[in-house]
């Protein structure tokens, strides 16, 4: 167990819909970065969240949002969804290791498949 | 932006023998090279990264070479084991300085199979 806590694990929808997924960061980590895995585009970076405000983007679609609360915990949110937006998504948080660097922990991921 | 390229895309090894997997990178500004490994069913784990400060970094089984001027790195695996079977992905550091450190620019991936 990574200590990164993504829900819900599986997920299966049509198109046009829209889902919420939920990460809970590891306890202490103030980043959390959402990251999309699929077989034609491997694993991109969407967006990286710091103590809840936004930090970085990444190609993350506008029929994509996310938001980091006061708890930490973050959601990434996906509208009018398209079958290609079936992929892995995965959370992560980070800690700034001994040499300055932030070492990313990630989830198990959230698997999303649009029908 | 940061591209990299990962290669071979497969890797099939005797166990006890060596691995190696070859990353490039285009943007000379990157400074952060982490090396995660990926099993099924589960998200990206970090097993080894190297600033560019440094030209080689060990851990164990696990080395990690890195040469700035040719802006390629590569991750070798020595005596390999059958709990080594997995995917491994290279990653660079995706922006400036003071851009956010988590922001990586992945490979497309390495499928190591370790056979007994």
């Amino acid at each position: 167990d990574s200590g990164v806590t993504q829900t819900p694990k599986h997920l299966i929808t049509a198109t046009g819909q829209r889902v919420t997924l939920r990460c809970s960061p590891r306890s202490g980590d103030l980043s959390v970065y959402w990251y999309q895995q699929s077989l034609d585009q491997g694993l991109q970076f969407l967006i990286h969240y710091y103590n809840g405000e936004e930090r970085a983007k990444g190609n993350i679609l506008e029929r994509f949002s996310a938001q980091q609360f006061p708890d930490l915990h973050s959601e990434l949110n996906l509208s009018s969804l398209e079958l290609g937006d079936s992929a892995l998504y995965f959370c992560a948080s980070s800690v700034v290791d001994s040499s300055g660097a932030n070492v990313l922990t990630f989830g198990a991921g959230s698997r999303l498949t649009v029908l | 932006g940061e591209n990299v390229e990962q290669h071979p895309s497969t890797l099939s090894v005797q166990e006890g023998d060596s691995a190696v997997i070859k990353c490039t990178y285009s943007d000379s500004a990157s400074n952060y090279f982490p090396w995660y490994k990926q099993e099924l069913g589960k998200g990206p784990q970090l097993i080894i990264d190297i600033r560019s400060n440094v030209g080689e970094k060990k851990d164990q089984r696990i080395a990690v070479t890195l040469n700035k001027t040719a802006k390629h790195f590569s991750l070798h695996i020595t005596e390999t084991q059958p709990e080594d079977s997995a995917v491994y992905f290279c990653a660079a550091h995706w922006g400036g300085p003071g851009d956010s450190w988590g922001k990586l620019q992945f490979g497309a991936g390495t499928q190591v199979v370790v056979t007994p």
